[in-house]
């Protein structure tokens, strides 16, 4: 069964500290996986996407990696910022499913405190 | 510019009404897509619709149906709204290519009383 699995579900951290956010999954094939931020009442905002090839993608204060042998990804946020509070969720799309072609994982809630 | 627009943004009903959300995309995208975010925060797929055929997720009741006037389109309408539907919706959008990303909606909070 394709699945996207996030941990932790939820992390307070202090303004200015980093923080690293996981992902595990098990879709298959796999084509690519995106990490999306969704602030408070938006719709989720695409960080970064890696394929099979890639290990590492930055995006700012955003570095995402990818073992796509073992299945995992990372999320490091660098020197947190009080806007970086927000939902962050893995995605993953795969090649064979014709529904929505993407699986969600059920995010990480991150609150940065001043 | 918006790329995908929900209206309404919030949406507060009672039982037993029926319902739409409308979508547009001006993306020029092929597929659209409803999902749902339980209030757990999960994103969970309902539909998933191109030109070609329609995708329902086989969980969602019947009650719910997504009608695509055209390409940019594509509404959600719900029937017999019950207490459970209450949630927050997201239209998304993307193109029919491997590296799709989904770009979405600002969400509608359905809240049915």
């Amino acid at each position: 069964k394709n699945q996207v699995e996030q941990s932790p579900q939820s992390l307070i951290i202090l303004e200015g500290k980093n923080c690293t956010l996981q992902c595990n999954y098990t879709v298959s094939p796999f084509s690519n996986l995106r990490w999306y931020k969704q602030d408070t009442g938006r719709g989720p905002v695409s960080l970064t996407i890696m394929t099979f090839s890639e290990n590492t993608k930055s995006n700012g204060r955003y570095t995402a990696t990818l073992d796509a042998d073992t299945k995992q990804s990372s999320l490091h946020i660098t020197a947190s910022q009080l806007s970086d509070s927000a939902s962050y969720i893995c995605v993953v799309t795969d090649r064979g499913s014709t529904l929505g072609r993407l699986y969600f994982g059920r995010g990480t809630q991150l609150t940065v405190w001043p | 510019d918006t790329a995908v627009s929900q209206t309404p943004k919030y949406l507060v009903t009672q039982m037993g009404n029926d319902k739409s959300i409308k979508c547009e995309q001006n993306l020029g995208h092929d597929t659209m897509y409803w999902y749902k975010q339980d209030s757990k925060k999960f994103l969970k797929i309902m539909f998933s619709y191109n030109n070609k055929e329609l995708i329902i997720n086989e969980t969602v009741p019947n009650r719910f149906s997504p009608k695509s006037p055209d390409k940019a389109h594509l509404n959600l309408h719900i029937n017999s709204l019950e207490l459970g539907d209450s949630a927050v919706y997201f239209c998304a959008s993307s193109t029919d290519s491997e590296n799709t990303e989904a770009f979405f909606g600002q969400g509608t909070r359905l809240t049915v009383v």
